[in-house]
């Protein structure tokens, strides 16, 4: 079944550590794309790739980190430096270049200790 | 640059009864539109989309949006709710210049008996 599968659904994170969130696609899709969602603000773009070893910064990329190294797969690590990591993270795929609807995973909501 | 408003925090509605949910974008140039639908603790799923063509648009489970580009604007409808359309729904708006998409914060529809 095609889809998008991220893990873990619910996450910690200690004061000073770095946490990864994965996301893995059986799509076949190039594009993929990482958001942060707060309540009452919407969904803001962290990164994006559109293919395998590329990738560019979002609106809010201070404190992420990504890579792109298979088709597949698009790992967001949330590092000490974001000091307000606290948030619903979801993470989207899009078949083309730009103006595709976009499909979502069911994200992982990241947590404070 | 492009913005998206969604001009309704929340919309509280009976079952049955229709419903319009507002939105209005801000771009400079060509426009693709897209409605989201996003139930607790899960991701987003696609109601409906403009690319072009017809500017009455109808989606999935009821749902449709008329495109107005002189007003600028992309509002949902659907003629009867029903309690399982309780739900937070997004308008998103993306661009030939920009090609990324940028959401509106979200309207929460609350349908009761």
């Amino acid at each position: 079944d095609g889809g998008i599968t991220q893990s873990p659904k619910y996450l910690f994170r200690k004061e000073g550590q770095n946490v990864t969130l994965s996301c893995e696609q059986n799509l076949n899709h190039d594009a993929m794309y990482w958001y942060r969602q707060d309540p009452g603000q919407g969904l803001r773009l962290i990164y994006y790739s559109q293919i395998v070893n590329d990738f560019q910064k979002g609106d809010i990329a201070e404190g992420y980190s990504v890579s792109r190294e298979k088709k597949e797969s698009f790992p967001l690590t949330v590092t000490s430096a974001q000091k307000n990591p606290t948030a619903f993270y979801l993470c989207a795929t899009e078949r083309g270049s730009g103006h595709q609807p976009q499909h979502f995973g069911d994200g992982t909501r990241l947590s404070i200790l | 640059a492009q913005s998206v408003t969604q001009l309704d925090s929340q919309v509280p509605v009976f079952e049955e009864a229709p419903v319009e949910l507002r939105c209005n974008y801000s771009s400079s140039v060509s426009v693709y539109l897209f409605w989201y639908v996003q139930y607790p603790n899960q991701g987003l799923q696609l109601l409906l989309k403009y690319l072009s063509g017809s500017t009455l648009v109808k989606g999935i489970n009821g749902f449709e949006a008329e495109f107005n580009k002189s007003q600028t604007s992309f509002h949902l409808r659907k003629p009867s709710v029903h309690i399982s359309d309780t739900a937070e729904y997004f308008c998103a708006v993306s661009d030939a210049q920009y090609n990324k998409l940028i959401f509106g914060a979200g309207t929460r529809l609350a349908v009761h008996p």
